[in-house]
């Protein structure tokens, strides 16, 4: 059963502080991960998707980049603004699954001014 | 391009009614899956279509769901009788292929309680 989790749960910074959030999955046969934010009472909006071939993916002031081996993968925010303050989840597409994600519980961050 | 929508927003009904709810995917994405969120809980897989068959309906969590997309363009999520564990918020999501390179993209979900 593939299972994801995120570190930390919570994470507050001043602004423009980079800052690295953590994602760990128990199953290494993943055919993608993706990074999606999600505002308050908003839905989700996708950020980056990594594919199980590639190490990492930019956009922008984020990065992220995932280990299979190792069942995790990192998103990298550069120079922090509190317009990036909201939840951060990945999901993990695995192959034993089917064509649908499990999510992660998610890292709630603030950047404050 | 308009993003993948649902609708309604918001709904309270009563244990034993029937709530209807819907997704209109992206135009042109063939895949199509619905996703919930139960309080203090990860979001979990319910269901995916591909067109208007069902291609993975694993995560449905009993027959009280009733999912349909017929003619492979919008799709409803029925819930009948409703029950109060059955409150959260119900997310859509659409892509245009299913695999390793195509993204999913939500919609802003449909919050659900039942009181």
């Amino acid at each position: 059963k593939q299972e994801v989790t995120q570190i930390p749960a919570a994470l507050s910074v001043p602004e423009g502080e980079n800052l690295v959030l953590n994602c760990s999955f128990t199953d290494s046969a993943i055919y993608n991960l993706q990074w999606f934010r999600q505002d308050p009472g908003k839905g989700l909006t996708s950020l980056l998707l990594i594919q199980s071939s590639q190490r990492e993916q930019t956009s922008g002031r984020l990065n992220a980049s995932l280990d299979k081996s190792s069942g995790r993968s990192t998103l990298y925010i550069a120079a922090s603004q509190p317009g990036d303050s909201a939840t951060y989840l990945c999901a993990v597409g695995s192959l034993d699954y089917g064509q649908n994600f499990v999510f992660g519980p998610g890292t709630r961050l603030s950047v404050l001014p | 391009e308009a993003g993948v929508t649902q609708f309604p927003s918001h709904s309270v009904i009563e244990k034993g009614q029937t709530v209807t709810l819907r997704c209109d995917p992206i135009s042109g994405h063939d895949n199509l899956y619905w996703y919930r969120r139960v309080m203090g809980k990860e979001i979990k897989f319910l269901l995916h279509f591909v067109k208007e068959s069902k291609q993975d309906e694993s995560g449905m969590p009993n027959n009280r769901f009733l999912a349909e997309r017929t003619g492979g363009t919008y799709s409803t999520l029925k819930v009948q009788p409703a029950e109060l564990e059955d409150s959260g918020v119900y997310f859509c999501a659409s892509s245009q292929g299913s695999g390793r390179i195509y993204e999913q993209y939500f919609g802003p979900g449909t919050r659900l309680t039942v009181t």
